[in-house]
């Protein structure tokens, strides 16, 4: 199966900037075929980006994801309050669809 | 606008069998779409447990088939999720989810329930 590694684990920064997440797979992800969740305490995950950098319906343009093969990454610019939370990726080129550990962004 | 909700026992003993129920609303399963089932342990990440399809066509993680059984039943609108032998490795969170009509992940989510293995 496919590992995903994200990086960082953590990301502490302040509502304004610019968050950069990353997700690296152990090999090459067919189709790029790679999908973003941003996941809140206690709350469903939320569908954010498919394909790589396709935005789900109801994503805001400042979220974008970017990436092929076996480098991917998600782009939050301007941060929002809402925003911090925890993101996964997840690979379903090939089976079994595999996600990756996850990174919180945090406050600063 | 559609709604899934996990229920079932939120504690096991080892060796048991986890069996876990998702009720779908806003959406006939019969209608089409693969449903799923995903789950998270404590300070871990989240994995795909397995899919099926209203007519019965079934998809299982390898590192988890030989104890697992997803069922549906279009009747309740409902789909369950049964985990034999477990243990304490299977102590997570349980999502239900709607894969999306493009591909194989999840636009459609349950809040998930906890199930604790435990004696």
């Amino acid at each position: 199966e496919i590992v995903l590694t994200q990086s960082p684990g953590t990301l502490s920064l302040s509502p304004g900037e610019r968050a950069t997440l990353s997700c690296r797979a152990g090999q090459s992800v067919s189709g790029d075929y790679l999908a973003w969740y941003q996941h809140k305490p206690g709350q469903a995950p939320s569908l954010l980006i498919y394909g790589a950098s396709t935005r789900a319906a109801g994503i805001p343009d400042r979220v974008s994801g970017r990436g092929s093969g076996t480098d991917f990454s998600l782009t939050i610019s301007r941060l929002e309050p809402e925003d911090f939370a925890v993101y996964y990726c997840q690979q379903y080129g090939s089976s079994p669809q595999t996600f990756g550990q996850g990174t919180k962004l945090e406050i600063k | 606008q559609v709604q899934l909700q996990e229920s079932g026992p939120g504690l096991v003993k080892p060796s048991e069998t986890l069996s876990l129920t998702c009720v779908v609303s806003g959406y006939s399963i019969s209608s089409g779409y693969y449903w799923g089932w995903i789950r998270q342990p404590p300070g871990k990440g989240l994995e795909w447990i397995g899919s099926i399809y209203h007519s019965g066509s079934i998809f299982y993680n390898p590192s988890l088939k030989s104890r697992v059984t997803i069922s549906v039943d279009t009747s309740k609108n409902h789909f369950s999720l049964r985990l034999g032998s477990v243990t304490a490795a299977d102590t997570a969170v349980y999502y239900c989810a709607r894969r999306h009509a493009s591909g194989d992940y999840f636009n459609y989510w349950g809040q998930g329930t906890l199930v604790t293995v435990s004696s």
